[in-house]
């Protein structure tokens, strides 16, 4: 069974320094996923990543992934308070019922 | 390109009421999954859908809840008898499927049970 773990769940942010989240999962899979979710409102996608040693970048985020390790991370440069938000990993199932499987969030904080 | 719509947005059931969720994919779009999230934790599957057929329910309960995406219409998640633990918010997401990659999640439908 896939499983996604995601940490730190909570980050408390200082403006303008830089933090990384984790994603491990569990089994092999070709897309890894990233989103941001602010409260109350839905899921808007960041980043897919599709390959091994995939890098993406947009602003202040870098999503990358190293399907050996089963590892992603979300790089956050010189952080802002827009920030603020939960950011999911999710990653898609290798099988005919293709899904996705979330892991639980990081929820972002950015203070001055 | 009107996206994934659901609706309603927020609905209220009494328990042991019945609560149906409607998903409508984005235009060209012919796969769609539905998720659940509680109060402060991550998305879980429920159930992927194609017209006319339940391609995975591995992730919906065994009783009270079933789903359905018919020929013509939206997809619809059916809730029979809710109860509290049911509230959270639904979220429907789609996808063109194949080849193609990439999942359009709609705004949800944050259902309580009073």
């Amino acid at each position: 069974e896939l499983k996604v773990e995601q940490n730190p769940l909570f980050l408390s942010m200082q403006e303008g320094k830089n933090y990384t989240i984790y994603c491990n999962y569990s089994t092999t899979s070709d897309r890894l996923y990233w989103y941001r979710q602010d409260p109350g409102k839905s899921l808007e996608s960041l980043f897919v990543l599709l390959s091994n040693g995939a890098v993406k970048q947009e602003g202040r985020l870098m999503a990358s992934l190293d399907t050996k390790a089963r590892l992603s991370t979300l790089h956050i440069t010189a952080a802002v308070h827009d920030l603020s938000a939960t950011y999911f990993c999710a990653v898609e199932r290798n099988q005919a019922g293709t899904a996705l499987i979330f892991g639980k969030g990081t929820t972002l904080s950015v203070s001055s | 390109n009107a996206g994934v719509m659901q609706n309603p947005r927020h609905l209220v059931r009494r328990r042991g009421q019945e609560a149906r969720l409607r998903c409508s994919p984005m235009k060209g779009h012919s796969h769609v999954y539905w998720y659940r999230q509680l109060p402060e934790e991550g998305l879980k599957f429920m159930v992927y859908l194609q017209k006319e057929n339940i391609i995975d329910e591995s992730g919906m309960p065994k009783e009270r809840f079933s789903a359905e995406f018919p020929k013509e219409g939206p997809s619809i998640l059916r809730i029979q008898q809710v109860v509290r633990g049911d509230s959270a918010a639904y979220f429907c997401a789609s996808s063109p499927g194949g080849q193609y990659y990439g999942y359009t999640f709609g705004s949800g439908t944050r259902l309580t049970v009073v």
